[in-house]
């Protein structure tokens, strides 16, 4: 089976950094998700990683480290409208079944 | 707006009643997925159809259903209903063409669904 974990919650402040870490370890790896869920609301992409390294979408960044199992999406200049639950998930194998960690609540403060 | 169109958003129901959710993929989407998602719980995947073929199965119960028809719609049925089934039902949808795996979800609104 997958095992995926992530924080349970994170606090910030308006236009702080956070980063959430997130550690996996799967039957195969076919790439590494980073999904934004608002309370109440579909989840929406963030990013996707299958190479180790940093990708750098605008505030929003994401790393991957295949070989320690671990991933973490870096926001940047945090704004109100980041609260929201960050959902990292992971593509175990060549059958899609993308499997999701619990979440981790980011609340962002004044 | 992702494009995939989730019917009912609520649904309130007793125990032991059956129920049916619907699922309108992205316009040119071959797959569907079906999620559960409980206060308690993350995402739990249920099953995944890929133009009218089933092509995945998770943790999903016997007392659920799931098919995907030539328009390439899906419906999710829930019978003998328990108070634990209480959740949001997600559908999901993706081009998949069968070349690419990892292609990025478009998830609906969820359906609310309250067993009482």
């Amino acid at each position: 089976g997958q095992n995926i974990d992530q924080p349970t919650e994170m606090t910030a402040t308006e236009g702080a950094i956070v980063q959430i870490n997130c550690t996996y370890q799967t039957s195969g790896f076919n790439g590494l998700f980073w999904y934004q869920q608002h309370a109440g609301e579909a989840p929406t992409f963030l990013s996707y990683n299958v190479l180790d390294g940093l990708e750098e979408k605008g505030r929003f960044s994401s790393f991957l480290s295949r070989s320690k199992g671990y991933s973490y999406l870096l926001l940047k200049e945090l704004q109100m409208k980041d609260s929201a639950s960050y959902l990292c998930a992971v593509s175990p194998s060549n059958d899609y079944k993308l499997s999701f960690g619990a979440g981790t609540t980011v609340t962002v403060r004044a | 707006d992702s494009g995939v169109t989730q019917t009912p958003k609520h649904l309130i129901t007793a125990t032991g009643q059956r129920v049916t959710l619907r699922c309108s993929p992205r316009s040119g989407d071959l797959s569907v997925y079906w999620y559960q998602q409980s206060l308690d719980q993350g995402l739990q995947f249920l099953i995944h159809y890929y133009n009218g073929e089933e092509r995945a199965k998770g943790n999903i119960l016997e007392r659920f259903s799931a098919q995907q028809f030539p328009d390439l719609h899906s419906e999710l049925n829930l019978s003998s209903l328990e108070l634990g089934d209480s959740a949001l039902y997600f559908c999901a949808s993706s081009a998949r063409t069968g070349g690419s795996i990892n292609e990025k979800l478009f998830f609906g609104s969820g359906t609310q669904l309250s067993v009482l």
